[in-house]
């Protein structure tokens, strides 16, 4: 079973429309959640954070649940911009160390004119 | 003003080669890392790497070795290299308890021949 499991794609969405990304992580030890997107040929960026109780930054909004192993990223007023790849990303910090972020394969979106 | 910069951004070198990537980061995090993203586009950690701790993927092959001069540098050597290492290699480092993510470098695109 993969760690963290998105639909990788590609959703294609015309300009203006909202649309919504989930992925599914197996480790319940895992204690912080991200979003990030990847442009072609580009590192990943860190997009927001996810937090329990969810969160919103501008057109975008995340949400986790702890219970279900699920995160979600809802794009509103989709723009021709965030065509992209993006990343779900889930951390297990053990103690001290440095674990690393584990990540999903991404899902790709279109946003179309 | 680059945060975490990586050089080169592009190495094409052939088999059983012999090849180091360089990393700095001017961030003052505590935690440098290495990742590989392969033709499919999944990124894998290789090495974490703070003062104190060196942790490494098992996956991945000793013909790969992370070199820390110092706490804003994380080198990767690369021994003998195979057809099949071919990839982006990403460098990003973060400040493990604040739990802000992690910032990455732009790449390094290897193709071995």
């Amino acid at each position: 079973r993969k760690e963290v499991e998105q639909d990788p794609g590609p959703f294609n969405v015309p300009e203006g429309a909202t649309v919504a990304f989930n992925c599914t992580y197996s480790n319940s030890a895992s204690q912080s959640f991200f979003w990030y997107r990847q442009d072609c040929r580009k590192e990943p960026k860190l997009l927001m954070s996810v937090y329990s109780s969810g969160n919103e930054d501008g057109r975008f909004t995340a949400q986790l649940n702890r219970a279900s192993q699920y995160i979600s990223l809802l794009i509103r007023d989709s723009k021709l911009s965030d065509s992209a790849t993006y990343l779900c990303v889930v951390n297990i910090v053990s103690g001290g160390g440095a674990d690393g972020l584990t990540f999903g394969k991404g899902t790709h979106l279109i946003i179309q004119p | 003003d680059t945060a975490v910069s990586q050089t080169p951004k592009y190495l094409v070198t052939q088999m059983g080669n012999d090849k180091s990537i360089k990393c700095e980061q001017n961030l003052g995090h505590d935690t440098m890392y290495w990742y590989k993203q392969d033709s499919k586009k999944f990124l894998k950690i290789m090495f974490s790497y703070n003062n104190k701790e060196l942790i490494i993927n098992e996956t991945v092959p000793n013909r790969f070795s992370p070199k820390s001069p110092d706490k804003a540098h994380l080198n990767l050597h690369i021994n003998s290299l195979e057809l099949g290492d071919s990839a982006v290699y990403f460098c990003a480092s973060s400040q493990v308890e604040l739990n802000y993510g992690y910032t990455f470098g732009s790449g390094t695109r290897l193709t071995v021949v």
